[in-house]
């Protein structure tokens, strides 16, 4: 059964850096064609794509947000994490990470329950 | 990046009707489209990926189609747990986006 998880803080004030780590289970980010990608969603709007790690260490990234994020691996704790610079206070919602394998191709089959963030001074 | 509207923004339908929901890309993505459900306080469930094929567990009332820039989901006949927020997905570029959403809601 596989299953994601996300976990940061829910309060990161304007400026700071926000780090938020997706640790899963049920499956191997080393397996051909799976990734794990990071979406948001600002309360009461739209999904938005941030960025996806794939299973040969390539990572894409949303082009409008490219300059600030960052996605990593720590494969001895199943985990990935992403940080996110300069938060601002359009920056809050809730942020999800999920699964993609080969035979979905770039669809999430499985997600986590999402993290709520707020950015506020 | 490529854009994807979703059209129309809210459908306003009864049980048991049908529903079709419209999803047009800014470029070509081939078939690479998946359409989610979103319910209240849940995350996104996969409905249908590649733009036609239903993920697992799926009830078959759903259907998608199109290739291209035009897509279309389908819910044959409305049950009461399908009134949710549909969103469709692009993942034909190095890059995916999201569409920014149908809600279907009871008339």
């Amino acid at each position: 059964q596989i299953t994601l998880k996300e976990s940061g803080p829910t309060l990161v004030k304007p400026t700071q850096t926000l780090t938020l780590t997706c640790t899963f289970s049920g499956f191997s980010l080393s397996t051909d064609g799976v990734g794990v990608g990071w979406i948001r969603q600002p309360p009461g709007k739209a999904l938005e794509w941030l960025a996806l790690f794939y299973w040969d260490d390539d990572r894409r990234y949303s082009p409008s947000l490219q300059s600030r994020l960052t996605i990593s691996k720590d494969t001895s704790k199943n985990q990935v994490v992403l940080a996110m610079t300069n938060m601002d206070p359009v920056d809050t919602g809730t942020y999800y990470c999920a699964h993609k394998v080969i035979t979905t191709g770039g669809a999430f089959d499985i997600w986590g329950q999402g993290t709520m963030v707020t950015v506020s001074s | 990046e490529i854009v994807l509207t979703q059209s129309p923004g809210t459908l306003s339908l009864s049980p048991g009707e049908r529903a079709t929901l419209s999803c047009r890309a800014s470029q070509s993505v081939s078939s690479y489209l998946a359409w989610y459900q979103q319910k209240p306080g849940q995350a996104p469930r996969l409905l249908i990926y590649g733009a036609s094929s239903r993920a697992t567990g799926i009830p078959d009332r759903f259907s998608g189609s199109g290739s291209g820039t035009d897509f279309t989901l389908t819910i044959s006949r409305l049950e009461p747990e399908d009134f949710a927020v549909y969103y469709c997905q692009q993942y034909g570029s190095s890059t995916g986006t999201f569409g920014g959403g149908t809600k279907v809601e009871i008339k």
